[in-house]
């Protein structure tokens, strides 16, 4: 499969942990991006790379979230001390420059 | 950030008919998008258009760019079962940034 992989698919931890998602983009793709959704909403823009470079940051990303691309491949994203209203679906989307953006399957957070 | 509106919220109707969703904004918006979401997966691109007025087919699905560039339609032609799902719109001001609508429930009955 040559799609975008998320992983992992869900994640279930207590509130105040630390999580990290990553994802693998469509391999030619050199933009990456990451949505949240809520229940009933569409996807809400994070943040997203060029290549490895950070190119742009959603006013929704608080200090606790952090997002890398080392190596302009996969990237990871982190959510640190993890509240109630972080429970989320993350989404990880990749293009080729401004092309039309090819989502992954998501990663399910639920705060306990 | 910008607003998208899609309308209906939901629609119900029967195997065999024909189905028509739009999206409005306030902003300009250089790319559209319609996307389909089944629950517990990712949006899968439908329909991307580029250009004022365009219109452009994927099977039974058929997307307009409106002349205004504030607004989309999507229509689906002769639904079948497998078509349920929530349809989004996606659109993109210069830059990089897509802004999604709030979906269209769509519900299929056989």
């Amino acid at each position: 499969d040559t799609g975008v992989s998320q992983n992992p698919r869900h994640k279930i931890t207590k509130r105040g942990q630390n999580v990290t998602f990553r994802c693998d983009p469509i391999s030619e793709h050199n933009r990456l991006y990451w949505y949240r959704q809520t229940l009933g909403q569409g996807p809400e823009f994070l943040t997203y790379f060029q290549n490895e470079a950070q190119l742009e940051k959603s006013r929704l990303l608080s200090d606790r979230f952090s997002a890398e691309r080392p190596k302009g491949s996969f990237s990871t994203l982190e959510i640190q001390r993890t509240e109630q209203g972080d429970s989320a679906m993350y989404l990880c989307a990749s293009s080729l420059q401004e092309g039309p953006q090819h989502f992954g399957d998501g990663t399910r957070l639920s705060i306990l | 950030g910008q607003q998208l509106n899609q309308s209906p919220q939901s629609m119900f109707i029967q195997e065999g008919e024909d189905v028509s969703m739009n999206c409005t904004s306030s902003s300009i918006f250089n790319t559209w998008l319609w996307y389909k979401q089944d629950p517990g997966e990712g949006p899968v691109l439908l329909i991307a258009l580029y250009k004022a007025g365009e219109l452009t087919s994927n099977g039974r699905l058929t997307a307009q760019f409106g002349i205004t560039r504030k607004d989309s339609f999507l229509n689906i032609s002769a639904s079948i079962p497998s078509d349920v799902g929530i349809y989004f719109c996606a659109g993109q001001l210069s830059g990089n940034q897509f802004y999604f609508g709030t979906g269209t429930s769509l519900t299929v009955i056989p």
